[in-house]
């Protein structure tokens, strides 16, 4: 059974870099794409970007400019690293996997979410 | 103001049987891209209830169940539980494989 356990800084202050990790347990990191997603308090999901198993990136364009999601395989690990956070990126922050899909039908759409992390609240206050 | 429309809330009785429509754009959904859902309860990491339009993950019981049509999507639960509160998003994705979000239908079981 894969699970996902995530940690980081949760409080940040304006301008700084956020910076989280998740650690994948019962599979191997290098076999499957992963993704971060974020939810503002009382708000709905943003998907923040996602990383294949080739270590291409795909990333919200709203956000492409400030992010980078990276595989650590040799510590079964992925990250997220968010530059210059303001207020707007207060959030919980969730890391996640895709289920895989065959690549005849990797046209129509990545697979469902199927195994989250516990969320990291991260607050960007001064 | 997000890419998919859904409704902010609806409710049902128990027994009941409620849907929550997710509608898109010839952009995306319309384009033949895949929808997912996820239900989320209070205070916890969301859960896929449904992939691909309209499948099942093990251990997700058959009274959910959701389909695709044109530009939307819907989900449809049925004999509605007390459990069932929570919220649900609808995903799908754009031309550039980005994963967009419908913005959460809050479902209270009355």
């Amino acid at each position: 059974q894969v699970q996902l356990q995530q940690w980081g800084a949760g409080l940040l202050k304006p301008s700084e870099t956020l910076s989280l990790t998740c650690a994948v347990y019962g599979a191997s990191s290098s076999d499957y794409n992963w993704s971060w997603i974020r939810q503002p308090p009382g708000k709905g999901l943003e998907w923040i970007g996602e990383i294949n198993h080739s270590g291409s990136t795909n990333y919200n364009p709203s956000l492409k400019s400030r992010v980078t999601i990276s595989v650590d395989t040799s510590k079964n690990q992925f990250s997220l690293k968010l530059s210059s956070v303001t207020a707007a990126d207060t959030a919980v922050y969730y890391c996640a996997r895709p289920l895989k899909r065959p690549i005849r039908v990797a046209v129509t759409g990545g697979g469902g979410m199927d195994v989250w992390g516990q969320g990291t609240t991260v607050t960007v206050s001064s | 103001q997000s890419v998919l429309t859904q409704p902010p809330s609806v409710s049902g009785a128990p027994g009941q049987r409620v849907t929550i429509s997710c509608t898109g754009s010839s952009s995306n959904i319309g384009a033949g891209y895949v929808v997912h859902w996820y239900q989320q309860l209070p205070g916890t990491a969301p859960k896929l209830l449904i992939y691909s339009n309209s499948n099942r993950p093990s251990g997700v019981p058959d009274r959910f169940s959701a389909s695709k049509s044109g530009t939307s999507a819907s989900l449809a639960i049925t004999g509605l539980q007390a459990e069932d509160e929570a919220d649900y998003y609808c995903q799908s994705f754009d031309s550039s494989l980005s994963r967009i979000f419908g913005g959460g239908t809050k479902l209270t079981v009355l």
